[in-house]
C-alpha cells in the first residue's frame, strides 16, 4: 500500500448539502493533489496543494475548495452538492515541490449524492 | 484547453498477445507519467518519461515518448491475466496562470481472455 489514507470510505449526501473529505499524505510528502473520477472515466484534476498553498487548479467551480495543514494532510470541501458530484474522490501525495514526481494515490472516497 | 486522447478506449486480447495504448496531446509536454488502475482500485504509478524520444522498459512493458513530446505509448508483450486494468497517461504541465495542471488521458481498458 501507498501510505496515503482517505476518510471516509463511503459517503451518502443529499443535493444541496456540504461535504468534507480528508486525506493523510505519505510521510515525507509535501504536495497533495485531488481528483474526481466518475464511473468509467479517467480522474479529473481538481486542485493541488503545496506547503499549505493552492498550487494549481482544474476546471472545477469555486464550490470545490480545499485546505492543506502544516502536517501536509489535506481536506476537500464541496458546497451545494449536485447529483453530478457523485464520484470517487482520489487524493495523491508526492514529494517534489512541483508535484512532478511519482504520485501515490489513496484508496478514495466514494461519494453518492441523492 | 488541453486535449488528451488515448486510444483505443477498450482492448480485448487473448492471453499471450501483445497490447499497445497510445496517448496523444494537442500541446508539447514537459513530461508524462503512466498509471495502471485495477478494477475497484486506485491508480498506481508505472513510469515517468521526460526526454524527447525516450524509451524505458520494465520487464514486459515498454514505454516511449515521442520525438516532438506530444505523444507517448505503452506496449505490453505477451499479456498475462495480471495485466488486466485501465492504463492512463498523465500529462504534467503549466496552466495559463503559471500554476500546475495535471491532466489524465481518457484511459485504455484492457481485458484478457484466458
Amino acid at each position: 500500500e501507498t501510505g496515503v489514507t482517505q476518510s471516509p470510505t463511503h459517503l451518502i449526501k443529499t443535493r444541496g448539502q456540504q461535504v468534507t473529505l480528508r486525506c493523510s499524505s505519505q510521510s515525507g510528502h509535501n504536495t497533495v493533489s485531488w481528483y474526481q473520477q466518475a464511473l468509467g472515466q479517467g480522474p479529473q484534476f481538481i486542485f493541488q496543494y503545496y506547503r499549505e498553498e493552492e498550487n494549481g487548479r482544474g476546471n472545477f467551480p469555486p464550490r470545490f475548495s480545499g485546505l492543506q495543514f502544516p502536517n501536509y494532510s489535506s481536506e476537500l470541501n464541496v458546497n451545494a452538492l449536485e447529483l453530478d458530484d457523485s464520484a470517487l474522490y482520489l487524493c495523491a501525495s508526492s514529494a517534489r515541490s512541483s508535484g512532478r514526481d511519482e504520485q501515490f494515490f489513496g484508496p478514495g472516497t466514494r461519494l453518492t449524492v441523492l | 484547453g488541453q486535449q488528451v486522447m488515448q486510444i483505443p478506449q477498450y482492448q480485448h486480447v487473448q492471453e499471450g498477445e501483445d497490447f499497445t495504448t497510445y496517448c496523444n496531446s494537442s500541446t508539447t509536454l514537459s513530461n508524462i507519467q503512466w498509471y495502471k488502475q485495477r478494477p475497484g482500485g486506485h491508480p498506481v504509478f508505472l513510469i515517468q518519461l521526460v526526454k524527447s524520444g525516450e524509451v524505458k522498459k520494465q520487464k514486459r512493458l515498454t514505454f516511449q515518448f515521442g520525438e516532438a513530446k506530444k505523444n507517448s505509448s505503452l506496449h505490453i508483450t505477451a499479456t498475462q491475466t495480471t495485466d488486466v486494468g485501465t492504463y492512463f497517461c498523465l500529462l504534467l504541465g503549466i496552466s495559463n496562470f503559471g500554476n500546475e495542471k495535471l491532466t489524465f488521458g481518457t484511459g485504455t481498458r484492457l481485458t484478457i481472455i484466458p
